[in-house]
């Protein structure tokens, strides 16, 4: 059954540094995603992306935060400068066209930011 | 703006019926979700329920619409230890590509 992937699991960073964070997702879907969930708190969402451009975002994606689909598989989620706040796992999730627009997420990758 | 709540722990025993709840604010709300995730891993998405029903069964799982009262429930039939994990309830407008909006999530603890 197809999935979404995400690498790598855990990333350990120092604060300033840049990430870069990978998703392959679903083949045949067209929508991408970024979530993320600090400990213990909700799942939220950061962006999404259609057409090679972004479609929405929230508050939390702001100048510090890019996405790119570099070519026809990955799709990345970079942070230019880590701050200790960006600590938590981040989720990829793709979907299709369908209007009833289920997400398939993958399963995540931990940022730890020192 | 939107949010949605849960309760954030259920404990039952192994073959009880387990139901968890959530409310939801947005009127607008077209798709309602539920997702679970074990420890260690991602989001899986269990079911879903279209607004204008009221109810959607899948093999041991029972969702129930209030949207009157924009409440939205899942019922596990059978409850197994296999099942003990995070519940999301999430919800979106009726629109491939739209962000969704998740509650907190209800970790479901079951006991043998």
């Amino acid at each position: 059954e197809p999935e979404v992937t995400q690498t790598p699991s855990h990333q350990v960073t120092q604060m300033g540094q840049e990430v870069i964070l990978r998703c392959v997702p679903i083949s045949n879907h067209l929508y991408f995603y970024w979530y993320r969930q600090i400990l213990g708190q909700k799942v939220e969402f950061l962006v999404s992306f259609y057409n090679n451009e972004i479609s929405e975002k929230s508050e939390i994606f702001d100048d510090q935060f890019s996405v790119e689909r570099p070519d026809g598989s990955n799709f990345t989620l970079k942070i230019r400068s880590t701050k200790l706040e960006d600590s938590a796992m981040y989720f990829c999730a793709s979907s299709g066209l369908a209007g009833t627009n289920e997400q398939f997420f993958g399963p995540g990758t931990r940022l730890t930011v020192l | 703006g939107e949010d949605v709540e849960q309760s954030l722990f259920l404990s039952v025993r192994e073959g009880d019926s387990s139901v968890i709840n959530c409310t939801y604010t947005d009127s607008s709300s077209t798709y309602l979700y539920w997702y679970k995730q074990e420890p260690g891993a991602g989001l899986q998405l269990l079911t879903y329920i279209f607004s204008n029903m009221d109810m959607k069964q899948d093999q041991r799982l029972t969702v129930l619409l209030n949207k009157k009262d924009k409440h939205l429930s899942l019922r596990i039939a059978d409850t197994q230890t296999g099942d003990s994990a995070i519940y999301f309830c999430a919800e979106s407008p009726n629109q491939a590509g739209t962000a969704l909006i998740f509650g907190k999530g209800t970790t479901l603890s079951v006991s043998s």
